[in-house]
């Protein structure tokens, strides 16, 4: 059964700290995993993707890693801002059909000055 | 682009009534999908179109609710009857060809008391 699954389900941190969330997936055949920021009362927001091949992807203060042997991927957070505060959602795709996108339920982080 | 535009932005219903929720997708983009989201099971794909056509209506919950893309600038998503398990957000987003990115509007939250 494809499925995605992230960890912790909410995370509080205090301004300027580091964070790490988790997701890890049984969906296959495998295309790419996306990471999402989804800010209260908006639409989910693309942050990064990758491929198979990729390892890690870095977007600004956002770096998301990738091991497809263990279908795990990581989305660490540096430096924290309170604008950092949002839902962070993990959506894997398969490699054929549009209908192609298993979304997890999401970590719901609060960054606190 | 001004994205893909959902509206009304809220809408309260009393039970019984009918609702309407519009998408305007990105101009050129032929992939268009409504997504409902809710505390309980996060993102859930309902239909998705292509070319205006409808492809998978599999995820759409009963009879009660339907929806139309008459042409490639515009779709509906209508519930007739409307009972409070209705209640959530519902997203629209739209792909252009290939495995590119989904590109999500800021939702329609439901009410339905």
């Amino acid at each position: 059964k494809n499925q995605v699954e992230q960890s912790p389900q909410s995370l509080i941190i205090l301004e300027g700290k580091n964070c790490t969330l988790q997701c890890n997936y049984t969906v296959s055949p495998f295309s790419n995993l996306r990471w999402y920021k989804q800010d209260t009362g908006r639409g989910p927001v693309s942050l990064t993707i990758m491929t198979f091949s990729e390892n890690t992807k870095s977007n600004g203060r956002y770096t998301a890693t990738l091991d497809a042997d263990t279908k795990q991927s990581s989305l660490h957070i540096t430096a924290s801002q309170l604008s950092d505060s949002a839902s962070y959602i993990c959506v894997v795709s398969l490699q054929t059909g549009a209908n192609n996108l298993f979304f997890g339920t999401g970590t719901r982080l609060t960054v606190i000055p | 682009d001004a994205g893909v535009i959902q509206s009304p932005r809220h809408e309260v219903t009393e039970m019984g009534q009918e609702v309407t929720l519009r998408c305007k997708p990105i101009s050129g983009h032929d992939y268009l999908f409504w997504y409902r989201q809710t505390m309980m099971r996060g993102l859930e794909l309902l239909i998705y179109f292509n070319n205006n056509v409808p492809i998978d209506d599999s995820g759409m919950p009963e009879d009660r609710f339907s929806a139309k893309m008459p042409n490639a600038s515009f779709s509906t998503l209508k519930i007739q009857p409307s009972e409070p398990r209705d209640s959530a957000v519902y997203f629209c987003a739209s792909r252009g060809p290939g495995q590119g990115g989904y590109t999500f509007g800021s939702g329609t939250r439901l009410t339905v008391v």
